[in-house]
């Protein structure tokens, strides 16, 4: 089956510890999002990626990085220097980068710092 | 900075009600508005608008797009309890890159 996995569901960790957030896509998409939930807010854009070995910021990058060197895979690093990590994590991909699709997502991982 | 605005922030109906979930935005350079279902996890994507007054349809849910006056609208009709969901708005604004700013979402309860 086509789709997008997330890795882990849940991850605690505790304050000044670097965490990474997996995210798999087999839909042979070329471009590939995170995105962080909190309560009541949208989706707010972290990092995304048009290509293999391309990245671009989001609105919210600071305290995170990301890496693009295969196709399949766009994993997240939660740094300690991220003032404010406990969220949702939502990963999604698209066939292009360029608009006019829509974003397919992942199931997500709950991320909790303490 | 672009803007996407639900409303309402929450709503509770009975079943077999209709309702509609609104969407408004202000963005620098609009190239399509979507629509997405939030149960628990993954958003999965119900709707794509790019062109205003034309409805797209799926069963008993509808959206459509008003680009002058700049909104959209979600109308689920004969609601159902499995429609209870957090319905998310999102637009690209086509600045370049696909990017999708979105709202903060209506969240849908529907009790029998």
């Amino acid at each position: 089956d086509g789709g997008i996995t997330q890795s882990p569901k849940y991850l605690f960790r505790k304050e000044g510890q670097n965490v990474t957030l997996s995210c798999e896509q087999n839909l042979n998409h070329d471009a590939m999002y995170w995105y962080r939930q909190d309560p009541g807010q949208g989706l707010r854009l972290i990092y995304y990626s048009q290509i293999v070995n391309d990245f671009q910021k989001g609105d919210i990058a600071e305290g995170y990085s990301v890496s693009r060197e295969k196709k399949e895979s766009f994993p997240l690093t939660v740094t300690s220097a991220q003032k404010n990590p406990t969220a949702f994590y939502l990963c999604a991909s698209s066939i292009a980068g360029t608009g006019g699709y829509e974003q397919y997502f992942g199931p997500g991982t709950r991320l909790t710092v303490t | 900075e672009d803007k996407v605005v639900q409303s309402p922030l929450s709503l509770v109906v009975h079943e077999g009600d209709t309702v509609t979930l609104n969407c408004s935005y202000e963005v620098t350079n609009f190239r399509s508005l979507l629509w997405y279902k939030q149960e628990k996890k993954a958003p999965t994507f119900l709707f794509m608008l790019t062109s205003s007054g034309i409805e797209k349809k799926s069963g008993r849910l509808s959206s459509i797009l008003d680009k002058k006056e700049l909104f959209s609208i979600l109308n689920i009709t004969a609601t159902q309890t499995g429609d209870s969901a957090v319905y998310l708005c999102a637009v690209d604004s086509g600045a370049g890159s696909y990017q999708l700013t979105f709202g903060k979402g209506t969240k849908l309860s529907v009790i029998p």
